[in-house]
């Protein structure tokens, strides 16, 4: 099976503007959690998805959401990105089936806001 | 929720010495514990796993041992060889599939 794939790998925005980044799941897992890694403050929660709906959520301000498609796929979007919002964002995704399940990471969208 | 303390946050081994990682957390309902590594400029990877109902669990040179009353778990890599020097963090979820990250450990294995 193909891995967990992220687009962009890279984006460089300005102070001010939004950004949307893509996760495509292992096919067949349908819960999908989004994470932001910084130096030192290892992998923060940002939201899981699961069958379409946000099952959980991370203590992130409002500017942070995502959604779920029917096809599992996710995307996260960040809107009116503030410096401290450059961070590699790294999605996971598992099988819905036991409470809780191994996490298949994707390689990250590496973000970074001047 | 749940609060995942990792220490320590750096450790330097010789090669062939053992590498002991020890996490701790604080929400008495989560149930599986991942241990992942992550290499510079690479996704984080499972290296193993434990749950609740398991005292301790071995994969050739790693291990993983719980302490539910005492809320802590820990890694255990011997053998120590270069190649293992990377990131490893140890993570805690719920039942409903939610986890938290411990901060993370730098490893290094010194030739």
């Amino acid at each position: 099976k193909a891995g967990v794939t992220q687009t962009p790998r890279y984006l460089i925005k300005t102070r001010g503007q939004q950004v949307t980044l893509s996760c495509s799941p292992i096919s067949g897992h349908r819960s999908v959690s989004w994470y932001q890694q910084t130096p030192g403050q290892g992998l923060q929660f940002l939201f899981e998805y699961f069958s379409e709906t946000q099952r959980n959520k991370g203590n992130f301000p409002g500017r942070f959401s995502g959604r779920q498609f029917s096809n599992s796929r996710s995307e996260m979007n960040v809107s009116t990105l503030e410096l401290g919002d450059s961070a590699l964002y790294l999605c996971a995704s598992s099988l819905p089936f036991q409470t809780a399940d191994t996490q298949y990471f994707g390689p990250g969208t590496r973000l970074t806001v001047l | 929720g749940e609060n995942v303390e990792q220490h320590p946050s750096t450790l330097s081994v010789q090669e062939g010495d053992s590498a002991v990682i020890k996490c701790t957390y604080s929400d008495s309902a989560s149930n599986y514990f991942p241990w992942y590594k992550q290499e510079l400029g690479k996704r984080p990877q499972l290296i193993i796993d434990i749950r609740s109902n398991v005292g301790e669990k071995k994969d050739q040179r790693i291990a993983v041992t719980l302490n539910k009353t005492a809320k802590h778990f820990s890694l255990h890599i011997t053998e120590t060889q270069p190649e293992d020097s990377a990131v490893y963090f140890c993570a805690a979820s719920t039942p409903f599939n939610q986890f938290y990250f411990g901060t993370g450990t730098s490893l290094t294995v010194i030739p």
